[in-house]
């Protein structure tokens, strides 16, 4: 009930593409879901995040859509560039805490130039 | 900058023995969570602590203990380190709940 489960594991886009990542999470008590960005040798910082009251977010060329029924989300990430190369996390987590935040087992993405 | 701060960067220790990692929250945040990232394993849950009492355990082994001081300041004591233990370990501190946490940049500990 605790799982979040993240895929695909590895990612190769091109320049200019589409990237998209897709998280599952089993407890419904889960009310926030947050995607964090990791560069190697720094820790994982916050990118973007939805709270199941909507169906989409969009800040930039970063994108979640939620499922709620399917308990589903997932990251797009548009126009994908070198410089978005990095380990993408989903996570669950309950805002007001008191709740382990939960985070899938992250994305490897590289963009080709 | 996220203004989390995680002390030593690197730790190469032998098995055996016993260290300490120390994460010094963002200024006025009460919660301090701490992370393990291994590389089979993702980003696992060790504990949390707000404002000096445990407040939520993750998977964290009966050697791995941690505590909040009266500053706010965490540490991570980990005893009869085992090979396996070798990881990536992060603390991130928030306010209150998850949606403001920021991550600090980790300590790399290698056990040799």
């Amino acid at each position: 009930q605790q799982q979040v489960k993240q895929s695909p594991q590895s990612l190769i886009v091109q320049k200019g593409g589409i990237s998209i990542i897709n998280c599952a999470y089993e407890n419904t008590a889960f009310d926030y879901f947050p995607w964090y960005q990791q560069f190697p040798g720094k820790g994982p910082a916050l990118l973007i995040a939805i709270r199941p009251d909507v169906s989409e977010k969009k800040e930039g060329r970063f994108t979640i859509s939620f499922n709620k029924s399917a308990k589903q989300f997932s990251l797009h990430i548009m126009d994908s560039q070198p410089g978005d190369s990095a380990t993408y996390f989903c996570a669950a987590s309950k805002e007001t805490g008191g709740f382990k935040t939960i985070f899938g087992a992250g994305t490897r993405l590289f963009v080709k130039a | 900058d996220s203004g989390v701060t995680q002390t030593p960067k690197h730790l190469i220790t032998a098995t055996g023995q016993r260290v300490t990692l120390r994460c010094s929250p963002r200024s006025g945040d009460l919660s301090v969570y701490w992370y393990q990232q291994s590389l089979d394993q993702g980003l696992q849950f060790l504990i949390q602590y707000y404002n000096g009492e445990e407040r939520a355990k993750g998977n964290i082994l009966e050697r791995f203990s941690a505590q909040q001081f009266p500053d706010l300041h965490s540490e991570l004591n980990l005893s009869s380190l085992e090979l396996g233990d070798s990881a990536l370990y992060f603390c991130a501190s928030s306010a209150q709940g998850w949606t403001e946490a920021f991550f600090g940049q980790g300590t790399r500990l290698t056990v040799v």
